[in-house]
């Protein structure tokens, strides 16, 4: 399956706990992006990456959450200090980032609760 | 199961029947825009995509209207089928760098 893969895709977590979530997007994708839905909501964007390098930040990303993606390939989400506020569905969409078309192709999530 | 489309307005439709969803987009500048299919349990998947240099895009059984005039958007389904039935988003950007959601319709297909 060449899809954008998402793990792990359910997360069950204590408040104030670490979580780390993680994408791979479709191979050679240049662009990366993180989501978060809640139940009947759109997809709230979170950030960006071009290849290696995050572009984008929404405002609403506390301090507490942080995206990486290291070379340019898979990317990390890790949220510190969970808190109830957090649970929601986490999506992860690539996109080849060629200019021709921005279809992104969105993994399946991960599904965070926080207790 | 878990929904995505819970509190959602919703759109009713016969088995054969077209439809039409609606979508009003608020940043003037955008210039790209999607409309995605939901699923319960998935992320979103695309259907189709238009320019803000477009007025009309077609694919298979979809059509895209855009009105940059009224900031208007729509998504018409022909002979919409029982699979057709999801939550239906369209997204806006104005730099490929963010995109925004729409709050997404509930489309349901009765056979």
């Amino acid at each position: 399956d060449t899809g954008v893969s998402q793990n792990p895709r359910h997360k069950i977590t204590k408040r104030g706990q670490n979580v780390t979530f993680r994408c791979d997007p479709i191979s050679e994708h240049n662009r990366l992006y993180w989501y978060r839905q809640t139940l009947g909501q759109g997809p709230e964007f979170l950030t960006y990456f071009q290849n290696e390098a995050q572009l984008e930040k929404s405002r609403l990303l506390s301090d507490r959450f942080s995206a990486e993606r290291p070379k340019g390939s898979f990317s990390t989400l890790e949220i510190q200090r969970t808190e109830q506020g957090d649970s929601a569905m986490y999506l992860c969409a690539s996109s080849p980032g060629t200019g021709q078309t921005e279809e992104q192709f969105f993994g399946p999530g991960t599904r965070l609760t926080v207790l | 199961g878990e929904s995505v489309g819970l509190h959602l307005p919703t759109l009713s439709v016969q088995e054969g029947d077209n439809s039409i969803i609606n979508c009003a987009y608020s940043n003037s500048a955008s210039d790209y825009f999607i409309w995605y299919k939901q699923e319960s349990g998935k992320g979103p998947q695309f259907i189709i995509d238009i320019r803000s240099n477009m007025d009309k895009r077609q694919g298979q059984r979809v059509t895209v209207l855009l009105n940059k005039t009224v900031k208007h958007l729509s998504l018409q389904i022909a002979a919409t089928q029982p699979g057709d039935s999801a939550v239906y988003f369209c997204a806006e950007t104005a730099n490929f760098n963010k995109f925004y959601f729409g709050s997404g319709t509930k489309l349901n297909v009765k056979p």
